[in-house]
Formats: structure tokens, C-alpha cells, sequence
């Protein structure tokens, strides 16, 4: 059981290149989770789906897209990087059902665009 | 919209005493407090959490403390020991369907031996 994956754990692009952020979780979790953490502010959440084919926007998410096409996987794309997109990249999962629902946590995608 | 305050940002202690870091939150129809434990380099882990009908909750030497009518809730640990060393997150969630977090920006506790 590996939890929540997060691949790649590095990368850097260059501006205006594009990429996509795979996160996988074995936990049959319906909701998943793709923040963003910069130094003083937290965690941030760009986009969240509460099952398989449907996705919703958090607080950030001017510049991403994102996709779940499967129930395990939770894709976060960047379809034009800019320097603002540096950050570490986080996914987490819960369950569904009823209040109080922790979500997991994946290690993290550390992004640099330069 | 909603909020999530946590303070302070730094905190300093030396080993063996207490350590308390503080949350308020702005939406009165949150439910669920979970506290997160960040080390350098590493995945947030959720270390105790909370929910509304309960106003306090201790786990060894951490305790979690919620005032529903002035909205916050508290962090505490004891005996504070150097792996205690961390970033830890307060978030604030409801029932909405959606259970989103919303995360306070972090305290980041140094234990000094």
C-alpha cells in the first residue's frame, strides 16, 4: 500500500514550456487534492475532484488544468510555466464519507521554472 | 471568504517545556480541525485532529483545544523533545460535500536542546 504518489519529484522548466504532474493513489479514495506551497503562505489548493470525471477549482487556479480520468489518478498540467509557478507541489486524498475526512499527503513535485 | 488565522509564525522553546500555537477560523460552519506536521523536505502528516462536538482531544504528549463560540482552537505540546522541530499547519474544514481544507500559513517550532 503506497499511499499517495507523486511523479516526478524534481523538475525544471524553461517559460512558456509545458507539463503534467501525475498523482496516484492506491487508497480508493473518491476526493483528491493539487496545492501549492510557497514559503510564508501555506498550502494553497489549485483544483480538487470529488470523483472520477469531475474536477472543480480551488483558490488558485489561474494557470493549471487539471484532469481525472480514472478514480486512482489526479493529473495537475501547466500548459505555458511561468517564473510565479515555481513551488512545490503537493497532492493528498480523502475519503468521502461523512465529516472529518483526513486527507493524505503525497511527498511533493519541487518546480522550478526559470 | 473563509480564513484560517495562525499564530505565531516562529516559535522557540527550549527542550522539555510547552509549546502552543493558536488558530481562529472565520466560518462558523466549520467542523473538522486537523493539525499537520511538516518536517524539512517531507509530506505534511496529520498528527491530531478535531471535530466540532468535542472540545478537546490529547494523543501522549500533544492536545488539541477547541472554543467553538470564539472560533479557535489550540495546539499543545509537552515536553517538548528536538524531533518536535517543524512546521505545523492548522486547517478548517465543513461538511459541504467538498470537505475542502482551508490552511493556516504555518508555525514553525525549533526545540532547542
Amino acid at each position: 500500500n503506497a499511499g499517495v504518489t507523486q511523479t516526478p519529484k524534481f523538475r525544471v522548466l524553461k517559460t512558456g514550456q509545458s507539463m503534467t504532474l501525475l498523482c496516484a493513489q492506491d487508497m480508493n479514495h473518491e476526493y483528491m487534492y493539487w496545492y501549492r506551497q510557497d514559503p510564508g503562505m501555506g498550502l494553497r489548493l489549485i483544483h480538487y475532484s470529488v470523483g472520477e470525471g469531475t474536477t472543480a477549482k480551488g483558490e488558485v487556479p489561474d494557470g493549471y488544468n487539471v484532469s481525472r480520468l480514472k478514480k486512482q489518478n489526479f493529473l495537475l498540467g501547466l500548459e505555458s510555466a511561468a517564473p510565479s509557478q515555481t513551488s512545490v507541489y503537493f497532492c493528498a486524498s480523502s475519503y468521502s464519507l461523512g465529516v472529518g475526512q483526513p486527507q493524505h499527503f503525497g511527498d511533493g513535485t519541487r518546480l522550478s521554472i526559470l | 471568504g473563509e480564513n484560517v488565522e495562525q499564530h505565531p509564525s516562529t516559535l522557540s522553546v527550549q527542550e522539555g517545556d510547552s509549546a502552543v500555537i493558536k488558530c481562529t477560523y472565520s466560518d462558523s460552519a466549520s467542523n473538522y480541525f486537523p493539525w499537520y506536521k511538516q518536517e524539512l523536505g517531507k509530506r505534511p502528516q496529520l498528527i491530531i485532529d478535531i471535530r466540532s462536538n468535542v472540545g478537546e482531544k490529547k494523543d501522549q504528549r500533544i492536545a488539541v483545544t477547541l472554543n467553538k463560540t470564539a472560533k479557535h482552537f489550540s495546539l499543545h505540546i509537552t515536553e517538548t523533545q528536538p524531533e518536535d522541530s517543524a512546521v505545523y499547519f492548522c486547517a478548517a474544514s465543513k461538511d459541504s460535500g467538498t470537505y475542502k481544507y482551508i490552511f493556516g500559513t504555518g508555525t514553525r517550532l525549533k526545540v532547542l536542546a
